[in-house]
């Protein structure tokens, strides 16, 4: 069973650094995509990026391209977003997916809380 | 890039009703689109991807059809556990994007 587990809930303030991670088991192959995805408030769901499972290749949205960085860690099956310098418009949930056909597994998503 | 354009954004509905969504997107998609349920406090849930199949596990009631720019989703009979907010999402070619999202009251 494919299982992702994020890390909890982080408050912090504007300027800070920041890093949340996704823990990833079941998976029989490396031929996927792990995406992070954003809700604000209130809002709908954006893409941020997707990271290749098998060679790391990592792709950005514009929107994010520069505001965050995504890594996998393959030996402990986690993947990473992270962040070098919050703002108070990074408040959201964050959200980790496996996309294959469409994002069949996801995590149970990290709340983000950065005060200005 | 891709736009996507869902409607309609709100959508009151009763128990046994059929509930329709739509979903149009900038330029064709081919058949790379998913819909997806969200409940709050809750992740997102896949529903139906390659535009038209429908995700293991998901009740029969729930249907996709389209194709290009145009796709549908569509409930047959609505029932309680369905009120909830559906997004449609692109996957032809990164970035990919959602729908704004249509909330079933």
């Amino acid at each position: 069973e494919v299982q992702l587990v994020q890390s909890g809930a982080e408050v912090k303030k504007a300027g800070q650094s920041l890093r949340i991670s996704c823990k990833f088991s079941g998976l029989t192959s490396t031929n996927h995509w792990i995406a992070w995805v954003r809700q604000m408030p209130g809002k709908g769901l954006e893409y941020m990026g997707i990271n290749f499972l098998r060679d790391s290749d990592a792709r950005y949205s514009p929107t994010f391209q520069g505001q965050v960085t995504m890594t996998i860690d393959k030996a402990i099956s986690t993947a990473y977003l992270q962040w070098s310098r919050l703002k108070a418009s990074d408040t959201a949930i964050y959200y980790c997916a496996i996309h294959g056909d469409g994002a069949k597994y996801w995590g149970q998503g990290t709340l983000v809380t950065v005060s200005s | 890039d891709i736009q996507m354009t869902q409607s309609p954004s709100t959508l009151s509905a009763s128990v046994g009703d059929r509930v329709t969504i739509t979903c149009r997107a900038s330029q064709s998609l081919g058949i790379w689109l998913a819909w997806y349920q969200q409940k709050p406090g809750k992740a997102p849930k896949l529903l139906i991807y390659k535009a038209s199949t429908l995700e293991s596990g998901v009740p029969s009631r729930f249907s996709g059809s389209g194709s290009g720019t145009e796709f549908t989703l569509t409930i047959s009979s609505l029932q309680p556990d369905d009120f909830a907010t559906y997004y449609c999402q692109e996957y032809d070619n990164f970035p990919w994007r959602f729908g704004q999202g249509t909330k079933v009251e």
